[in-house]
C-alpha cells in the first residue's frame, strides 16, 4: 500500500525568506501523481501543485515550485518570497495514475508553516 | 462553477441526536469523497462514489455513519447516533477524470 510522510509537523519562515517543506512517499507504482495542498485557517482545502511522475521536468506554480526525485521519492515543496498569507497547513498528497485504479488519493499528515512578519 | 457546496458550514447537536451533513459536487465531476478530519488521525477517507455508486466504504467507523448519492449532483453523510468523538471537520470533494479533487468547506460538527 502507498503511503505519504512529511517529517515536518511544523516549521516556520520569515517574510520574504524562502522555505522547503519535505514529503516521502513509498510506492511501488512508476506511473502517479503527486500533489501538495495548503488548509489555511479557513480550513478549505486549496491545490497549490501538482507533478506528473513521468514528467522529469518539475512543476512551478508562481512563487511555488516542487522538487521532485522519483528515485529518491521525495516531492519536497519550495515557496519563494513567502507572504503572511502563506500561513496554513500544507499536505501532500499521492494518487495513482493506473486507468484501472480509483481515483483515492492518500494524504500525509500536514506540516503546519508559520510566516513571521 | 461555484465550486464544491456543503451544508451546513458549522452544526452543534446533543449526543443521541441525527445529523445529516450535505455536498453538491461540481457539475460534471464524476466522483464523490467523504474525509473526516481530526487533530488526532488527521485527514481521513470515509467513503467515495463512482457515478452515484459507493466504491470504498472501509473508511466508515461504524454502522452509525451512512452516506447516500440519491443523483449526481447531491450527496449525503448521516450519523445516528451522534456521539461526542464525532465531533470533527467533514470534508466533500469531487473530482472528474481530471485529476485533482477538489474540495467543498468542510462542515464543522460539534457533538455535545
Amino acid at each position: 500500500a502507498q503511503t505519504v510522510t512529511q517529517s515536518q509537523p511544523e516549521m516556520s519562515v520569515q517574510e520574504a525568506e524562502t522555505v522547503t517543506l519535505s514529503c516521502t512517499y513509498d510506492t511501488s507504482e512508476s506511473d502517479y501523481y503527486l500533489f501538495w495542498y495548503k488548509q489555511p485557517p479557513s480550513r478549505q482545502m486549496i491545490l497549490v501543485i501538482r507533478q506528473e511522475a513521468y514528467k522529469q521536468q518539475n512543476a512551478t506554480e508562481n512563487r511555488f515550485s516542487v522538487n521532485f526525485q522519483k528515485a529518491a521519492k521525495s516531492f519536497s515543496l519550495k515557496i519563494s518570497d513567502s507572504q503572511l498569507g502563506d500561513a496554513a497547513m500544507y499536505f501532500c498528497a499521492y494518487r495513482s495514475a493506473k486507468k484501472t485504479s480509483y481515483d483515492k488519493v492518500i494524504f500525509g499528515p500536514g506540516t503546519s508553516l508559520s510566516v513571521i512578519p | 462553477d461555484a465550486g464544491v457546496i456543503q451544508s451546513p458550514r458549522h452544526e452543534v447537536t446533543e449526543m443521541g441526536q441525527e445529523v445529516t451533513l450535505r455536498c453538491k459536487p461540481i457539475s460534471g465531476h464524476d466522483y464523490l469523497f467523504w474525509y473526516r478530519q481530526t487533530m488526532m488521525r488527521g485527514l481521513e477517507l470515509l467513503i467515495y462514489f463512482n457515478n452515484n455508486v459507493p466504491i470504498d466504504d472501509s473508511g466508515m467507523p461504524e454502522d452509525r455513519f451512512s452516506a447516500k448519492m440519491p443523483n449526481a449532483s447531491f450527496s449525503t453523510l448521516k450519523i445516528q447516533p451522534s456521539e461526542p468523538r464525532d465531533s470533527a471537520v467533514y470534508f466533500c470533494a469531487s473530482s472528474s477524470r481530471v485529476i485533482e479533487q477538489y474540495f467543498g468547506p468542510g462542515t464543522r460538527l460539534t457533538v455535545t
